[in-house]
């Protein structure tokens, strides 16, 4: 069974790092892209950046460049992605998704982990 | 870098209506188009892919069309499952982009 399983939910303080997972099991983790997507409360989704497990190429959207890192593990099947200096405006639930026997549509969606960045 | 857009943002229809979803391309993304379903408190769920191919148990009577810079998601008769928010997404030269959503609404 196919599955992306991410880290759990994750309250911070602005200026804290922080890295989140997402562990892919049941397919061949490094041959297909992964992608994250960020979804404030109450808003739509926004697309972050993809990796490409096997090489560790890496596209960002220019909204995201400079604000977050991604990267993966491919000896662990995990990608994550990861903030060095968290703001207020980070605040929102995070899914990783796969673009699985496709070309890069996301077919499989973690379940998403929930950030809450607070003073 | 790739915009999308979405019409309406909210749609108020009845069981059994037909549902027409827009969604406009900034440049031409040939067919790398996509469409969700997204229900409150979940991930989303991927419908249909390639502007027209339904994805693997996905009911029939969800349909894309289009190509290009103009595409169209159908529901041919809306179910009280159906009532979610809709997003379409572009998936051109290793870029995503989603449009801004559409919420389906019980009329």
């Amino acid at each position: 069974e196919v599955q992306l399983v991410q880290s759990g939910a994750e309250v911070k303080k602005p200026g804290e790092s922080l890295k989140i997972s997402c562990k892919g099991s049941g397919y061949s983790f490094t041959s297909y892209w992964i992608g994250w997507v960020r979804q404030m409360p109450g808003k739509g989704l926004e697309w972050m950046g993809i990796i490409y497990p096997g090489d560790s190429d890496t596209r960002y959207s220019p909204s995201f460049q400079g604000q977050v890192t991604i990267s993966a593990d491919k000896s662990i099947s995990t990608a994550y992605l990861q903030w060095s200096s968290l703001k207020a405006s980070d605040t929102a639930m995070y899914y990783c998704a796969s673009a699985l026997y496709g070309d890069l549509e996301a077919r499989y969606w973690g379940q998403g982990t929930l950030v809450t960045v607070s003073s | 870098d790739i915009q999308m857009t979405q019409s309406p943002s909210t749609l108020s229809a009845s069981v059994g209506d037909r549902v027409t979803i827009t969604c406009r391309a900034s440049q031409s993304i040939s067919s790398w188009l996509a469409w969700y379903q997204q229900k409150p408190g979940k991930a989303p769920k991927l419908l249909i892919y390639k502007a027209s191919s339904l994805e693997s148990g996905v009911p029939s009577r969800f349909s894309g069309s289009g190509s290009g810079t103009e595409f169209t998601l159908t529901i041919s008769s809306l179910q009280p499952d159906d009532f979610a928010t809709y997003y379409c997404q572009q998936y051109n030269s290793y870029q995503w982009t989603f449009g801004q959503g559409t919420k389906v609404e019980i009329k």
